[in-house]
């Protein structure tokens, strides 16, 4: 059984820069979430994705904006980056709401 | 507000000797309780659960949580801390969207 996977593992943009994250899910997951995880903090939720659609949103700007895919892989997309949007982004699949299985996360250095 | 707290950022115990890692939460429902583990530089690795029933949960790695209703608590225990505990714990509660601690770092001395 394959695990969640993100690519890539690291990132480096420019203010400003448009950035896209992705995640594949584990086998027999349908839902999809993202989390925020600035140096020395816990994990925030970005979103959830439930079969192709967005089920919950956390207090993020809507320049965070996602996809969910037929096969439940997913996507990130961050516009108009910041400097605070540096951060390590972490992917978590599930098949039902409770137990969430994460990924090893991307990397993000805005400069 | 939906919240946890984890009040100690960071533990040092020796190899060998027991751990608690104290976790407190705010919440309006019936909680869904979680503990997880990240290594440096890693994602998160799960613990263990609680949803309902038997208030003492066993997790991997020869971890156990208690449930405190009363005292809005989740601490985690293990009696015999070995040198690859040593990584952030975090504790996190709800049903879908995860509201998380700001972690406890474990460090281990020999």
């Amino acid at each position: 059984e394959t695990g969640v996977t993100q690519s890539p593992t690291h990132l480096i943009k420019t203010r400003g820069q448009q950035v896209t994250l992705r995640c594949s899910s584990q086998s027999g997951h349908n839902t999809v979430s993202w989390y925020q995880q600035a140096l020395g903090q816990g994990p925030q939720f970005i979103f959830q994705y439930y079969r192709e659609e967005e089920n919950g949103r956390g207090n993020f700007p809507p320049r965070f904006s996602g996809l969910q895919f037929p096969n439940y892989s997913s996507e990130l997309n961050v516009n108009a980056l910041e400097l605070d949007d540096s951060a390590l982004y972490l992917c978590a699949s599930s098949s039902d709401p409770y137990e969430q299985y994460f990924g090893p996360g991307t990397r993000l250095t805005v400069t | 507000a939906q919240s946890v707290t984890q009040p100690d950022i960071h533990i040092t115990v020796s190899e060998g000797a027991s751990l608690e890692l104290r976790c407190n939460y705010s919440y309006g429902a019936t909680p869904y309780l979680f503990w997880y583990v990240q290594s440096p530089g890693q994602g998160l690795q799960l613990l263990l659960k609680y949803f309902s029933g038997d208030t003492l949960v066993q997790g991997i790695k020869g971890f156990e949580a208690e449930f405190k209703r009363s005292q809005s608590s989740f601490n985690l225990r293990k009696p015999s801390v070995h040198w690859s505990d040593a990584a952030e714990y975090f504790c996190a509660v709800g049903w879908g969207k995860l509201i998380f601690g700001q972690g406890t770092e474990l460090s281990v001395k020999p």
